[in-house]
Parts: C-alpha cells; sequence; structure tokens
C-alpha cells in the first residue's frame, strides 16, 4: 500500500543553519504530495504542497520540489529561525482509483532550533 | 481566515463511556474527515464523510466508532465504548474538493483511564 517515509528526528540546530528533511514515499499513479506542521500545542497546517512531478512547493522560506525518479519531497530551509521549532509531516493524497482524498502521513520529524 | 474548530481541546474519560467529540468544519467545504494521532505515532486516517454518508473508512474505524452531520454544520464522532488505546489526539479536517489540501483543527485530547 501506499506510504510515506521521513527521516527520524529529533532535528537540533543552531539559528540561521541550513535545513532538510528527507521524506520519501510509495504510492501507486500520482499522488499529491504535502508537508504540514505541528507547532506546539496546535494543529496541523499546511505548510506547502506540490500536485505533480517536477512541482516546486514553497512557503515562509521553506521549499520542496516533487521528484518523481526519486519518489522524493524532501524539505529544505535555507536558514532556519527559532520559531520554526515544530514537528514536520510529510503526507501524500492519492485522488484516484476509489481513495477519497484522505492523507497517509509520515511519523512527523521533531525539528528544536536553538538561538 | 476561516478555520476549523473543535470541541473540547481535551477530554478525560473512563474506560467504557462513550465520548463524543465535536468540529465544526468550513462552512462551504463539502469534505469532511476525522483522523488520530496515538502520542508519539503518526497521524492515522480514520474515516472521510461526503454528501452525508462515509465514503471511506481505516481498519481502525470498528463498530465502536460512528460520524454524523447531525445539522448541517457540526460533524461529530462518537466512541460507543472507550478502550484504554483510544487515548489520542483526534483531529478533524475538511476540505473543498478531493484535490484539495485538508484544513485541519486543533485537536481534541481524549485520555481514557
Amino acid at each position: 500500500g501506499d506510504s510515506v517515509t521521513q527521516m527520524e528526528g529529533p532535528v537540533t540546530l543552531s539559528e540561521e543553519a541550513f535545513l532538510t528533511i528527507n521524506c520519501t514515499y510509495t504510492a501507486t499513479g500520482y499522488p499529491s504530495l504535502f508537508w504540514y506542521v505541528q507547532y506546539p500545542g496546535e494543529g496541523l497546517q499546511l505548510l506547502l504542497k506540490a500536485t505533480k512531478a517536477d512541482d516546486k512547493g514553497s512557503n515562509k522560506g521553506f521549499e520542496a520540489t516533487y521528484r518523481k525518479e526519486t519518489t522524493s519531497f524532501h524539505l529544505e530551509k535555507g536558514s532556519v529561525q527559532v520559531s520554526d521549532s515544530a514537528v514536520y509531516f510529510c503526507a501524500l493524497m492519492r485522488v484516484e482509483g476509489g481513495s477519497q482524498g484522505n492523507l497517509i502521513f509520515g511519523k512527523g520529524t521533531k525539528l528544536s532550533v536553538k538561538p | 481566515e476561516p478555520e476549523v474548530t473543535q470541541t473540547p481541546s481535551h477530554q478525560v474519560t473512563q474506560m467504557g463511556q462513550e465520548v463524543i467529540l465535536r468540529c465544526v468544519p468550513i462552512s462551504n467545504h463539502l469534505y469532511f474527515y476525522w483522523y488520530r494521532q496515538i502520542l508519539g505515532q503518526k497521524v492515522e486516517f480514520l474515516v472521510s464523510f461526503y454528501n452525508n454518508e462515509i465514503s471511506e473508512k481505516s481498519e481502525i474505524f470498528d463498530d465502536q466508532f460512528s460520524v454524523e452531520r447531525p445539522d448541517g454544520s457540526n460533524f461529530t464522532l462518537k466512541i460507543r465504548s472507550t478502550k484504554l488505546e483510544d487515548s489520542a489526539m483526534y483531529f478533524c479536517a475538511s476540505t473543498t474538493g478531493l484535490a484539495g489540501w485538508l484544513f485541519f483543527g486543533e485537536g481534541s485530547r481524549l485520555t481514557v483511564l
């Protein structure tokens, strides 16, 4: 079945460091890919998305490119801030083949950014 | 900005009791979902709901669970007889269409003792 694998955390970085959180997926067809973020004490918020191969999603300085050849959707940010400390979830959505658009999540990667 | 709201934010209950978690999806959304996240684990799909009926459900969503949209604005998840392993954060989500991204509520934390 469809699945999402993302790098184990926690990830601890200093402010202004470069961030990469790896995400790979297994799916039939052409899923849409998402990154959701969960700040402490809050719900899940969409960070960015990409719906087809080679699409780049971007938001708040974060970027991820849909790579079909490597089935990956790695999250990157050039310079992290303390306020980026959160748990990041990679997810896919398959909308064909009878699926009703439900998301399949990775386990989440906790990011802590130190000043 | 429109948002999905959930109540209660935290509920503590005894094993075997019934629990109802409530959600108000965004008003023009058509698809509604419940997900759960057991502490330290993945966010897992429970059920999707469209046109006043369940459109898809996971293996987790057994006969102890039910969903309802009683009045056109609320979307509820009922657990008939709670078990210890039902302790989790339950997230409601909604979207306009199948290809849209999901908007999540802040979650309802259920603790079963």
